[in-house]
């Protein structure tokens, strides 16, 4: 069954730029239905939906993240991608990758396959 | 965008019904049948325990069931069971291919 799976540097330094990826096994990110995403969970705190891309690299971004934030995708290696610039100890988190449907018959607009979760911390 | 609200926590007793709201506004929940809760474990990623405002993905339990009036969502679990101890979280499509979260409940199991 699909699987995705997060990796990336677990401790980032003030001012530079987070970068995550997440590798797709058992689906095809070329799909023409689903949407692929990022979601944050600060320690002790609710979840954050970071961005979205489509396989065509059409992507859609939280508003309060927009002027940092850049989601890609590169099929052919199955992995789709975070960068976040200019990181401080509010960028402290999980970050999770998902898969969200937007078209039937998926659960539209849900995420409905997770990765595990990778955490990044801030600091110097 | 504003974060949906829902309650920090909320408890109940083996057996009996709870109901966990999420409050958005006329952009997302109000506007949208796309509402979803996801029940989250420590240390564990989030699971869809329910999409479209009312569905649940196959394999999840009908003790959870989900509804919406005006801007605000609920989820409702019966027979609570001890199992049912988690973090849930509600996430409502706000348009434009955005989407927004509630801030997270911990439910407690007495």
């Amino acid at each position: 069954q699909l699987q995705l799976q997060e990796s990336g540097p677990g401790l980032v330094k003030p001012s530079e730029t987070l970068s995550l990826n997440c590798t797709v096994s058992g689906g095809s990110l070329s799909s023409t239905i689903y949407y692929w995403g990022w979601i944050r969970q600060s320690p002790g705190k609710g979840l954050e939906w970071i961005g979205t891309i489509f396989y065509s690299g059409n992507t859609y971004y939280n508003p309060s993240l927009k002027s940092r934030v850049a989601i890609s995708v590169d099929t052919s290696k199955a992995q789709f991608s975070l960068t976040l610039y200019s990181v401080t100890a509010a960028d402290t988190a999980v970050y999770f990758c998902a898969r969200r449907p937007m078209a039937a018959p998926g659960a539209l607009h849900a995420f409905d396959v997770w990765g595990q979760g990778t955490v990044v911390t801030v600091s110097s | 965008q504003s974060a949906l609200t829902q309650p920090a926590s909320v408890s109940g007793s083996p057996g009996q019904s709870i109901t966990i709201s999420c409050t958005g506004t006329s952009s997302d929940v109000g506007n949208y049948n796309f509402v979803s809760w996801y029940q989250q474990h420590p240390g564990k990623a989030p699971k869809l325990i329910i999409f479209e405002v009312t569905n649940r993905p196959s394999g999840v339990s009908n003790r959870f069931s989900g509804s919406k009036s005006g801007n605000t969502a609920s989820l409702t679990i019966s027979g609570l069971q001890a199992d049912d101890e988690a973090d849930y979280h509600c996430c409502s499509y706000a348009g434009s291919s955005t989407v927004v979260f509630g801030g997270g409940t911990k439910l407690t199991v007495l």
